[in-house]
């Protein structure tokens, strides 16, 4: 059964800060994983998504990789913003479900 | 495009109650995926409907239950309700429903609370 685990699980960071958020999975027979953002009590946006042939995939101030044969993924966020506080997942892709993590609860003062 | 829309937002239900949660997916899209989401569990797999077939099931109680209609509109059913099915529980829609290019695209969830 596949298992994801978030590491940290919640990360308090002064505005302008560089960081990183980490993703574990238990089985790398995956077809992709999807990181995504959640404000309080809304649903979820899909920031990156990383196919399991990818190295690493980039939008704006974000950047998502992937090493599968090591079961790991890490989102980094360049220059914080408080815009960014949220919850971060990561959630890997068997055929048809998403398996998800804890998440990440970012907060970023400014 | 229309996004992913959930009806209603929020719902307070008693136990023993029945409730019904509808998903509109992406125009075009014809699968839609169900999730609970609990502060102490996360989000969890409900089932997933393709062309209004059942395509897979997570690991809860047969008092939820759902269907998908030709509109590729989905409703999810949850009967006999108990306290602890109180969660957000949140849409998902994809094109066929296999792997590809664009992954998921989630709605803004039904909050469900039970008293």
């Amino acid at each position: 059964k596949q298992e994801v685990t978030q590491i940290p699980a919640a990360l308090s960071v002064p505005e302008g800060e560089n960081l990183v958020l980490n993703c574990s999975f238990t089985d790398s027979a995956i077809y992709n994983l999807q990181w995504f953002r959640q404000d309080p009590g809304k649903g979820l946006t899909s920031l990156l998504l990383i196919q399991s042939s990818q190295r690493e995939q980039t939008s704006g101030r974000l950047n998502a990789s992937l090493d599968k044969s090591s079961g790991r993924s890490t989102l980094y966020i360049a220059a914080s913003q408080p815009g960014d506080s949220a919850t971060y997942l990561c959630a890997v892709r068997g055929y048809s479900t998403l398996t998800f993590g804890k998440g990440t609860m970012l907060l970023v003062s400014p | 495009k229309a996004g992913v829309t959930q009806t209603p937002r929020y719902l307070i239900k008693t136990r023993g109650q029945q409730v019904t949660l509808s998903c509109s997916p992406i125009s075009g899209h014809r699968s839609v995926s169900w999730y609970q989401q609990t502060p102490g569990q996360g989000l969890q797999f409900l089932f997933e409907y393709f062309s209004e077939t059942q395509r897979n099931k997570g690991n809860f109680p047969g008092r939820f239950s759902g269907r998908q209609f030709s509109n590729s509109r989905s409703e999810m059913n949850v009967s006999t309700l108990e306290l602890g099915d109180s969660a957000l529980y949140l849409c998902a829609s994809s094109l066929n429903g296999i792997p590809d290019n664009y992954g998921y695209t989630f709605g803004s969830g039904t909050r469900l609370t039970v008293v």
